[in-house]
């Protein structure tokens, strides 16, 4: 079956640092992936998404490339505000099929500090 | 174009109650998907709905359920409530022939 698997939390950084949240996968066929956000008292906000390997998908500053070779989707930030402070989940989808359902990681939490 | 609503927001029922959770899907949207949120287990699906029919359908005991209705908005039931189901509730609508999902905000179910 399909399965995500991301950094284990909590990951603290300081207003302007780098960074990586990392994110692999098991899935059959050809999967789409995406990365939410999740702020404290809400739902999901979808974050970026890429449908195919190779694909870059990008969104506030936030970047992830789907590699097939390695089944990753790292998330990336040049520079974190304070208001990035969310817990990221990584999901997958397959396309096509009988499959409508997202499979998704245990979530991380990022706190920024200023 | 207006998100994805759902109601109530907060619930608190007593054990062996039911509960019934509503979600309004964005405008033109005819596949709605629910899924449990709890800090031991995670985001775990539930179920989803496409043209008031049921397509797929995730490892959940009988006891929960759910439709779907001509216009799209959609409606989960829990019976005999249990300690174990106090979680926040998620529903989600995409468009068909899109794979990417919208959730709402949630309803947060607490079970006395």
């Amino acid at each position: 079956g399909n399965s995500v698997t991301q950094m284990e939390g909590p990951v603290t950084l300081s207003e302007e640092a780098f960074l990586t949240i990392n994110c692999t996968y098991t899935a059959t066929g050809y999967p789409s992936l995406f990365w939410y956000v999740q702020y404290p008292g809400e739902g999901l906000q979808l974050l970026l998404k890429a449908t195919k390997a190779d694909d870059k998908g990008s969104n506030k500053g936030f970047e992830a490339t789907y590699r097939k070779e390695t089944t990753s989707f790292h998330l990336e930030k040049g520079s974190v505000q304070v208001s990035d402070s969310a817990v990221y989940f990584c999901a997958l989808i397959n396309s096509g099929g009988s499959n409508y359902k997202l499979t998704f990681g245990k979530g991380t939490l990022l706190t920024v500090n200023p | 174009k207006a998100g994805v609503t759902q109601t109530p927001r907060y619930l608190i029922k007593t054990r062996g109650q039911q509960v019934t959770l509503s979600c309004s899907p964005i405008s033109g949207h005819r596949s709605v998907s629910w899924y449990q949120q709890t800090p031991g287990q995670g985001l775990q699906f539930l179920f989803e709905y496409f043209s008031e029919t049921q397509r797929n359908k995730g490892n959940f005991p009988g006891r929960f359920s759910g439709r779907q209705f001509s216009n799209s908005r959609s409606e989960m039931n829990v019976s005999t409530l249990e300690l174990g189901d106090s979680a926040l509730y998620l529903c989600a609508s995409s468009g068909q022939g899109l794979n990417e999902q919208f959730f709402g905000p949630g309803t947060r179910l607490t079970v006395l």
